[in-house]
């Protein structure tokens, strides 16, 4: 059974980088195709999708995210990462990672983790 | 980007009743690219429908999907106690995807 759980801290002072990692259980993020992704959701708000990243090191960012997001992979396999750089109160929200249904970047996620909260503010 | 907007906003409804929710997309979504989400309060949404009228392993089959172009719907034939919640449609076809704002239903 594949179960994902994201890490972090929970506090982070506006312009400093937001660094989150997500930890996979029951499959590994280097084999099988799938695609690992970060959503986000803003306090009491809709779902915005952040980006991807794929066994091959291929990643793709939200355009209104692109010059400030990094998603990497850890050779352990069993990791990714987020690094937003220069965050604001705007980045304030809940972060989840998740797995594609699909082994395509057209797939809806069938497996997310529980969620972390993330607050900017100093 | 493709926006994604749901009607309506909230209900009001009683368990045993059929709801229907409502999902419009800003331009052309194949048929197979859009998802449906149920987010019950304080936990991560969860996958009910996708392809617009596959549903997920183990949901139950009083959910169900349909639609084309750019107007889909999700249906819940008889609400239980445990379907209040957040619903969220999804459009996977175009990056980056995005979601609608969601409907509350609501007891």
């Amino acid at each position: 059974q594949v179960q994902l759980q994201e890490s972090g801290p929970g506090l982070v002072k506006p312009s400093q980088t937001l660094s989150l990692t997500c930890t996979v259980s029951g499959a590994s993020v280097s084999s099988g195709g799938y695609y690992w992704s970060w959503i986000r959701q803003h306090p009491g708000k809709g779902l915005e999708y952040i980006g991807y990243i794929y066994n091959s090191g291929i990643t793709y960012s939200n355009p209104s995210l692109k010059s400030r997001l990094t998603i990497s992979l850890d050779t352990s396999e069993k990791q990714f990462f987020l690094k937003l750089n220069s965050v604001s109160a705007a980045d304030t929200a809940i972060y989840y990672c998740a797995r594609s249904s699909f082994t395509s970047p057209a797939s809806p996620f069938d497996i997310w983790g529980q969620g972390t909260r993330v607050t900017v503010s100093s | 980007e493709i926006v994604l907007t749901q009607s309506p906003g909230t209900l009001s409804l009683s368990p045993g009743e059929r709801v229907t929710l409502s999902c419009r997309a800003s331009q052309i979504v194949g048929s197979s690219y859009l998802a449906w989400y149920q987010q019950s309060r304080g936990q991560a949404p969860r996958l009910l429908i996708y392809g617009t009228s596959t549903r997920a392993t183990g949901i139950p089959d009083r959910f169900s999907g349909s639609g084309s172009g750019t107007d889909f719907t999700l249906t819940i034939s008889r609400l239980e106690p445990e379907d209040f919640a957040v619903y969220y449609c999804q459009q996977y076809v175009s990056p980056p995807s995005t979601f609608g704002p969601g409907t509350k239903v609501e007891i």
